[in-house]
């Protein structure tokens, strides 16, 4: 089945650590987002990739860095500097010129404690 | 202003009943909208697209006001599995970019 895979859904860390999240497609899709949602807010983007070896920050960038190296893969690194880390993590993609429709990953809830 | 603003609810609904959630958005050059639904600690999944001359699917319609700039959903015959968070999402810019709604939850009781 074509979609988006994240892992792991529920993520532990301690503070100070840095944390990757993974984010997979096999929909072809050129591009790819991450964003972050808070109870009772809506999402927020933190990078967005149009195509291989290319990202931009969206809104919250700062304390978080990813990746894209390969069309399929594009993973986050929530780092120590990311002052407010617990979330939801959620991956999407969309073809370019689509409509942009966005197809979204499960998700990962990350805690830090 | 926030760029995109939704009334968050709850909004309780006996089933049978017909609901309607409104968006507002700030942006006037704004040039797509969309509806999402997100089911309790699940990720948000493509309702319907919003076009200009309004669109219906099933017991869903979607509508477009680009004078007093706001979306608006309707849902006729609620059914329990109905229930979730509706999420507006806007798309403005250059860069065509994606702003989402802070979501209304919707409970469609028995």
């Amino acid at each position: 089945d074509g979609g988006i895979t994240q892992s792991p859904k529920y993520l532990f860390r301690k503070e100070g650590q840095n944390v990757t999240l993974s984010c997979e497609q096999n929909l072809n899709h050129d591009a790819m987002y991450w964003y972050r949602q808070d109870p009772g807010q809506g999402l927020r983007l933190i990078y967005y990739s149009q195509i291989v070896n290319d990202f931009q920050k969206g809104d919250i960038a700062e304390g978080y860095s990813v990746s894209r190296e390969k069309k399929e893969s594009f993973p986050l690194t929530v780092t120590s500097a990311q002052k407010n880390p617990t979330a939801f993590y959620l991956c999407a993609s969309s073809i370019q010129g689509q409509n942009y429709e966005q197809y979204f990953g499960p998700g990962t809830r990350l805690t830090v404690t | 202003r926030k760029e995109v603003e939704q009334d968050p609810g709850p909004f309780n609904v006996p089933e049978g009943a017909t609901v309607a959630f409104n968006c507002t958005y700030s942006n006037s050059a704004s040039q797509s909208f969309f509806w999402y639904r997100q089911d309790c600690r699940k990720e948000p999944k493509l309702l319907m697209s919003v076009y200009s001359s309004g669109n219906e699917d099933g017991r869903f319609t979607a509508q477009l006001n680009r004078a007093s700039q706001y979306i608006s959903l309707l849902i006729r015959d609620s059914k329990l599995s109905d229930s979730a968070t509706y999420l507006c999402v806007v798309i403005s810019g250059s860069a065509r970019q994606l702003t989402f709604g802070s979501g209304t939850q919707l409970t469609v009781l028995p």
